[in-house]
This record gives structure tokens, sequence and C-alpha cells, in this order.
């Protein structure tokens, strides 16, 4: 499996209080992404990084930032957290070129 | 990136092969055809993908057609285990690196 590894995996927390989600990966690939997953929908983008300090964003980014201070770590902060932002978040990797991206196992956010 | 369609759900008989297709009629010439599955809350998993020619690995088989605007995902012999949502994406090697989700087919194995 690829060494890929979200923190933390289960959180809930008040609305209105930050939370940052933490994505981290020891195989030195140069993109990353965080998705959002709510029953019913497939993943939605949130923001991903294409290299260090590098992020562009995704379909779903009203919210949320990301920081990308290092190869092995993507942030993704709710800088004040609602409870639309309750949800399954997964993170994903990937080399350059023609390759496959690996997920995470998701992290569990929910906002009461 | 090229959107897809795909049916929402399908169903296949345990041993049979299922055949999956995706709409995407609007793909350019260098984007691949990618299909990931999800099975129950995991994360998605990478099975296979391909440019123009038909792909074949452990897991499954690419069918993409002559002009590309099609392909089907094959399970050559589904299993329970096989249940799950399968996603098709179509996506440039040469773009910034977006990766853009549909809502997939949800694909049910029966005993």
């Amino acid at each position: 499996d690829a060494g890929i590894t979200q923190s933390p995996r289960h959180k809930v927390t008040e609305t209105g209080t930050p939370v940052t989600l933490r994505c981290h990966q020891t195989e030195n690939h140069r993109y990353m992404y965080w998705y959002r997953q709510d029953p019913g929908h497939g993943l939605r983008l949130i923001h991903y990084s294409y290299g260090v300090k590098d992020t562009d964003k995704g379909e779903v980014s009203d919210g949320y930032s990301v920081s990308r201070s290092k190869t092995e770590d993507f942030l993704l902060t709710l800088e004040s957290a609602t409870s639309s932002q309750t949800s399954v978040y997964f993170c994903a990797i990937r080399e350059t070129g023609d390759t496959e991206a690996f997920f995470g196992q998701g992290t569990r956010l929910t906002v009461v | 990136d090229a959107k897809t369609t795909q049916p929402p759900s399908m169903d296949c008989a345990e041993g049979r092969a299922a055949n999956l297709p995706c709409n995407h009629s609007t793909i350019s010439g260098n984007e691949y055809v990618y299909w990931y599955r999800q099975i129950h809350s995991q994360g998605p998993q990478y099975i296979i993908h391909g440019l123009k020619n038909n792909e074949t690995n452990e897991m499954a088989s690419l069918i993409i057609t002559e002009d590309r605007k099609s392909s089907t995902l094959i399970l050559p012999h589904a299993t329970l285990r096989d249940t799950a949502v399968y996603y098709c994406i179509v996506r440039a090697t040469s773009n910034t690196g977006k990766l853009i989700f549909g809502q997939g087919t949800t694909l049910q194995v029966k005993p």
C-alpha cells in the first residue's frame, strides 16, 4: 500500500471552531488532493497541490483552505466549521505523468 | 478534463463477467481513461487505465472504442467482493493534475 496517512481518522467538533486535517505521505509524490464525500455523492475535489507551496481550488473550495509547506504534508483547514462540512474527507497522492492516484482511509468529521 | 457519463447502478451474477460502460464523448487526444472503485466507505482503489489500446491487468480489462468516445471496464469473473462503486475518469497528464470524479456506477454482485 502507498504510504499515505490521514489524521485524525475521526473527529467531532463544534460549529464555529477551527479544524485542521492532516495528510502525510512517505512516497515523495508531487500531487496531493483533498476530497469530501457525502451520502449520495461521489468524491468532490476541495483543493489540490502540485508542489510545495503550489495549490489550487477544486470544485467545492468555499470554507476551506490548504497549505503545503513540505512535500510530505498537505493540511486542510476549516477556519470556522459549519454543520454543512460534516463529511468524510479523503486525501490522495499521485506522481507526475501517466500514473494512478492512491487514497488514504479517510477522516470522518462531524460538526455539531 | 472531459466529463464522463456512467449508469447509476448495475447488477451482475457471481462468477459472470461484469461489463461497466462509460461515455466520454468529449475526450481529447491527450486524455487517458482511468477506472477506480470504492468499496463501502474505504478510500477509492485504482483498477486500470488506458489511452487508445485495450489494456488488461490482474484485476480487469479495459476496452476503449476506436473513436475513444466510450470505454468498458470488464471484471471477467465477478465475486461478491467486487460489489462497489466504480468510477470512470478521464484526465490529461499534461495538465496541473486536477482529478475530478463523477457519480460512478454502483455494481451489485449477487450470489
